[in-house]
């Protein structure tokens, strides 16, 4: 399974919504997850399940999406939101859990 | 606090081999999955290998198949990773990670470098 991730870059403004996509080549159920990644510093988790926060992320961050077709909107950037984004898919079986290329989130 | 400490990366020559290790604390080590994912300088997350709560289940990425191995202790709340002939491409830092439906624990990391 090949994950996609659109736009490479992106540039938002603090303050405004952020859309960022992933695309699976074929269904991965809601098996998906979104990570959160700054320089130098270890991946976190943000999304499980497509639409679930893992604990203690803020609420501005959510899911949506299932199948092919997955979404992660941040309602409202803060500072220490820009940064770069991964989706992730754990449906496949042998398991693969294929990383989407991420998402540059950038300050305009 | 719940923790995963990396540990055994270094420069090692094309061919020759290395094991990671990946220490845990602070969570019930034996009821997890575990991962190793690593990345390239200056590139995405690569998903390594997965092996399961009891070590009964265990993949690879096509990209290490046939040369790295991944195991773990229980007994010691240990992760490892047994990288064979080892590539240029193969350098990158390497993470292990806890969690099956989303790794939910990610240590800090440990360097690789495949170099002559």
């Amino acid at each position: 399974i090949v994950m996609t991730q659109s736009p490479a870059t992106l540039s938002v403004s603090p303050g405004e919504r952020a859309t960022l996509s992933c695309r699976a080549s074929q269904s991965v159920s809601g098996n998906l997850a979104w990570y959160q990644q700054k320089p130098g510093q270890a991946p976190r988790l943000l999304i499980y399940g497509a639409s679930t926060r893992a604990t203690g992320i803020p609420v501005r961050f959510s899911g949506s999406g299932s199948g092919t077709e997955f979404t992660l909107t941040i309602s409202s950037l803060q500072s220490e939101d820009f940064a770069v984004y991964y989706c992730q898919q754990y449906n496949s079986w042998p398991p693969m859990y294929t990383f989407g290329q991420g998402t540059k989130l950038e300050i305009k | 606090q719940v923790q995963l400490v990396e540990s055994g990366g270094g420069v090692v020559q094309p061919g020759r081999s290395l094991r990671l290790s990946c220490a845990a604390s602070g969570f019930s080590f034996s009821s997890y999955g575990m991962h190793w994912v690593r990345q390239a300088p200056g590139k995405g997350l690569e998903w390594v290998a997965v092996i399961w709560y009891d070590g009964g289940n265990k993949d690879y990425a096509d990209s290490v198949k046939g040369r790295f191995t991944i195991s773990r202790d229980n007994s010691k709340n240990t992760l490892s990773l047994q990288m064979n002939s080892l590539r240029t491409a193969d350098t990158a830092v390497y993470y292990c990670a806890s969690g099956m439906s989303g790794m939910d624990v990610w240590g800090q990391g440990t360097t690789v470098t495949v170099s002559s």
